[in-house]
């Protein structure tokens, strides 16, 4: 599966808009890529996925650039209880492993 | 939908004993379920892929003598950690998916088990 490349942390105001960038310029045409988030001492949490459209769900929208090389996840009014590691993952079709690294840690700040 | 529990959610053992833990697909059934390892500050590390009626798959590196895993039915998993020492400390998650392959199969988490070996 392709890798992906995260900043290690970022920080958003309560309220705001958080954007969570991710690069996966080695994505291969049949590569899914998945966004999860761990809060502390808790399992992961499925958020949202996409091949090539951009999406949007009750939790975030996700943006993928053309080339789908790098993809935005968009907390749109971000609160204290999103908080927490976000992991972009490119996993291909079918029921496969998925391979965490190491996330971005978004600290929502009051 | 898409639930997956664990239990237990936290455990203290004596070194030399053995611990089982369990996963289940509350309102899905699964074929494959897959059990993580979480150290502390580092990422989900897979372990293996529980195959239900088959043998589990393990990561290299893992020994599959000391890390059991039984895939009995289409909900339940289960991980048994053998002759365990403080070194098996660690955040225990398994994940599992509606979808038996085919298509995007969103995999959804277990709340996780604490293993703490004294």
């Amino acid at each position: 599966d392709a890798k992906t490349t995260q900043p290690p942390s970022m920080d958003c105001a309560e309220g705001r808009a958080a954007n969570l960038p991710c690069n996966h310029s080695t994505i291969s045409g049949n590569e899914y890529v998945y966004w999860y988030r761990q809060i502390h001492s808790q399992g992961p949490q499925y958020i949202i996925h996409g091949l090539k459209n951009n999406e949007t769900n009750e939790m975030a929208s996700l943006i993928i650039t053309e080339d789908r090389k790098s993809s935005t996840l968009i907390l749109p009014h971000a609160t204290l209880r999103d908080t927490a590691v976000y992991y972009c993952i490119v996993k291909k079709d079918g029921n496969e492993k998925l391979t965490f690294g190491t996330g971005t840690r978004l600290t929502i700040i009051p | 939908g898409a639930v997956v529990s664990q239990h237990p959610s936290w455990v203290i053992c004596k070194s030399g004993t053995s611990v089982k833990i369990e996963c289940r697909s509350l309102d899905f059934q699964a074929t494959t379920m897959f059990w993580y390892r979480q150290f502390p500050k580092q990422s989900l590390m897979l372990m293996a892929t529980s195959n239900e009626g088959s043998k589990a798959t393990y990561e290299q590196g893992v020994e599959k003598d000391k890390f059991l895993i039984n895939h009995a039915s289409l909900t339940l998993s289960t991980l048994t950690v053998t002759s365990a020492h403080p070194e098996d400390s660690s955040f225990y998650i398994c994940s599992a998916s509606p979808q038996a392959g085919g298509g995007t199969d969103t995999q959804y988490f277990g709340p996780g088990t604490r293993l703490t070996v004294l």
